[in-house]
């Protein structure tokens, strides 16, 4: 079965400075893996995907994350940080996109604060 | 990009009645549809998975008869929440897999308040 930990339930930075959110999945099968956004009260927005083509991916807003197999992990990086950046970020993953009725699984949640 | 809607965004009711949640893909056909639920502050939890002209595939601890799930077209699924009770009170957001490419596309949710 697929899951993922989302190692910070909390992040902190100072605006300008990098953002790093960090995941790790299991899946048994080649996964495919998301990050999400969701602002206050707003619905959820795709920030990136890996669906197994190059392991660097880059995202909208200036986020991108890297797929790393051996260690597991696909953390959200930022260079530098926006106070419109504060908001709930998603870790998600899902089977491979050619098998229908599959779900994705969402971790826990990292909030992201920005501060000034 | 593609487009899910929902509606209500927002509704309150009275415990003991039924509120109804429709969950539509604007532009794109959606075999399947996909139930969350997220508590404040928490994280989504998969409710159950609503397939096209079939019966919905429910998650362990949701009960089918509580949560009635309808897929009647490919563009439109339907939550409905029976005899609504305050624990019910929650953010429900759905997603829709597009048929042809298989990403899925989120709902903007609909806020329960149950009095």
């Amino acid at each position: 079965a697929q899951s993922v930990t989302q190692l910070d339930s909390h992040v902190s930075v100072s605006e300008g400075t990098p953002v790093l959110l960090r995941c790790n999945y299991s899946s048994s099968y080649s996964p495919s893996l998301f990050w999400y956004v969701q602002h206050p009260n707003k619905g959820l927005q795709l920030l990136l995907k890996y669906t197994s083509a190059a392991t660097l991916v880059k995202g909208i807003n200036g986020f991108e994350a890297e797929f790393k197999k051996s260690e597991t992990s696909f953390h959200l990086t930022k260079p530098s940080a926006h106070m419109s950046d504060a908001a709930e970020y998603f870790c998600v993953v899902s089977e491979p996109a050619n098998q229908a009725g599959t779900a994705l699984i969402f971790g826990k949640g990292t909030t992201l604060s920005v501060s000034s | 990009g593609a487009v899910v809607s929902q509606h209500p965004s927002r509704v309150i009711c009275k415990s003991g009645t039924s509120v109804k949640i429709e969950c539509r893909s604007l532009d794109f056909q959606a075999t399947t549809m996909f139930w969350y639920r997220q508590f404040p502050k928490k994280s989504l939890m998969l409710m159950a998975t609503s397939n096209e002209g079939s019966k919905a595939t429910y998650e362990q601890g949701v009960e089918k008869d509580k949560f009635l799930i309808n897929h009647a077209s490919l563009t439109l699924s339907t939550l409905t929440v029976t005899s609504a009770h305050p624990e019910d009170s929650s953010f429900y957001i759905c997603s829709a897999r597009d048929a042809s490419s298989f990403e899925q596309f989120f709902g903007p949710g609909t806020r329960l308040t149950v009095l």
